[in-house]
């Protein structure tokens, strides 16, 4: 049981580059989501999903799109890439209610050049 | 909207000594819950503990234990006997009726020396 699977691990792009950061789940959870963690500022919500088809904005949107076209893969793309954007990247999905944990990919180093 | 605050940037303790780490929450919420999770220097996220905000007893998972006081809107981590092992950040979050969005504080990195 593969749990979330991130990739890639680690990640070096220049300003003004794009890219996809993978994101895929086996548990069948209907929850999905992206933070970026950056020093003293803990987790930040970048978007999140509910279920296939339905995406949302966290606190932290700017920069970031997403699609949730299944319930395993919930993939982000930056679109433009910006040396603010440089932080890790993790991907979390859950089970629906509200005592169900978090399970968290391995997480994303991306540096934006 | 809903808040996490963790006001313990660094917290030391001795190896077998028990050690809090205070979360303090603020959400707008009647049904909410609140979550642990540790990341050692490896980078990963390991859940801890959960409390539920109608939970009436206080959560427990063998060494940690939970100090749920709804009234001052506290949610304190406690690790008894502290190993070596422990020495990793602490992140405390939130979960409201928005399942999708769980808050996290800045966290809390405990050192515990031998």
């Amino acid at each position: 049981n593969a749990g979330v699977t991130q990739t890639p691990k680690f990640q070096v792009l220049k300003t003004g580059q794009s890219m996809t950061l993978q994101c895929a789940q086996d548990m069948n959870h209907e929850y999905m989501s992206w933070y970026r963690q950056d020093p003293g500022m803990g987790l930040r919500l970048i978007h999140y999903s509910v279920g296939a088809g339905i995406t949302d904005q966290g606190e932290v949107p700017n920069g970031y799109n997403v699609s949730r076209s299944t319930t395993e893969d919930f993939p982000l793309r930056l679109l433009s890439a910006a040396p603010s954007q440089t932080s890790v990247y993790f991907c979390a999905s859950k089970n629906q209610g509200l005592n169900t944990e978090a399970f968290f990919g391995q997480g994303t180093r991306l540096t934006v050049v | 909207a809903q808040k996490i605050t963790q006001t313990q940037p660094g917290m030391f303790v001795q190896e077998k000594e028990a050690v809090t780490l205070d979360c303090t929450y603020d959400t707008s919420d009647q049904s909410y819950g609140l979550f642990w999770y540790k990341q050692p220097s490896s980078g990963e996220m390991i859940f801890l503990i959960y409390q539920g905000s109608y939970d009436e007893q206080n959560a427990t998972e063998g060494r940690y234990s939970l100090n749920f006081q709804k009234a001052r809107k506290s949610a304190n981590l406690v690790i008894s006997a502290s190993q070596l092992g422990d020495s990793a950040m602490y992140f405390c979050a939130i979960l409201g009726t928005s399942y999708g969005k769980l808050t996290f504080g800045q966290g809390t990195i405990l050192t515990v020396h031998p």
